[in-house]
């Protein structure tokens, strides 16, 4: 069974440093890889996807395979960045898209 | 907000009584989905709709059951409310076999359960 682990639950930095959120994921199959955020107020919604190897808002995430990790990472944090993020797999195929997500990381980025 | 909306968006309820939660979207998307989210766990699936009257259980299907007559609605019932059953649930649809892992959520249902 597939199975996403997010080691940190809470994670605080100051605005301007880097900030890595740690995803690992155990699947059988071969991986697609998401990462979502739930903003205060507002509603879950989709960061970034591994296949599409974008930036958005200036976070990246590199899927590797060897490590079987998928860790969102941001060179300078910015205080708008604080925020509940969750990173998923998506198993299924693309017929049902089933996302098992993991337990999710609070950023907290201080000024 | 892709034409998503849950009701109620908020309910407190008792032990052993049933309830029941909706989610209706506009926009006539075959996939529909119900999680819950509770801290330690983050998001679970319940259970999922690739259609009308068609659906499947999720990881943590037990107590729930889901029923999808019309494309647009998509009800999630508690026969028999828990305590272990307050949590938020939220509904998600997807747009299509092209936008798969790209998940819409709504703004959630927040349950509590005396």
């Amino acid at each position: 069974a597939q199975r996403v682990t997010q080691p940190e639950k809470l994670l605080s930095v100051f605005k301007g440093a880097p900030v890595e959120l740690k995803c690992n994921y155990s699947y059988s199959g071969s991986p697609e890889l998401f990462w979502y955020v739930q903003y205060s107020r507002q509603r879950l919604q989709l960061l970034l996807r591994h296949i599409s190897r974008e930036s958005i808002k200036g976070f990246t995430a590199d899927l590797n395979k060897g490590e079987t990790s998928f860790h969102l990472k941001k060179p300078f944090a910015q205080e708008e960045d604080s925020a509940m993020y969750y990173c998923a797999l998506m198993s299924g195929g693309t017929s049902y898209g089933k996302l098992t997500f993991g337990q999710g990381t609070i950023l907290t980025v201080h000024p | 907000d892709a034409g998503i909306t849950q009701s109620p968006r908020h309910k407190v309820t008792e032990t052993g009584t049933p309830v029941t939660l909706r989610c209706h979207q506009t926009e006539n998307h075959r996939y529909m989905y119900w999680y819950r989210q509770d801290p330690g766990h983050g998001l679970r699936l319940i259970h999922y709709s690739y259609g009308v009257k068609d659906t499947d259980k999720g990881e943590v299907s037990d107590g729930y059951s889901v029923s999808r007559s019309k494309t647009e609605d998509f009800l999630l019932t508690l026969e028999s409310a828990t305590s272990s059953q307050t949590s938020v649930y939220f509904c998600a649809i997807r747009r299509g076999p092209s936008f798969a892992g790209e998940l819409f959520f709504g703004e959630g249902s927040r349950l509590t359960v005396l």
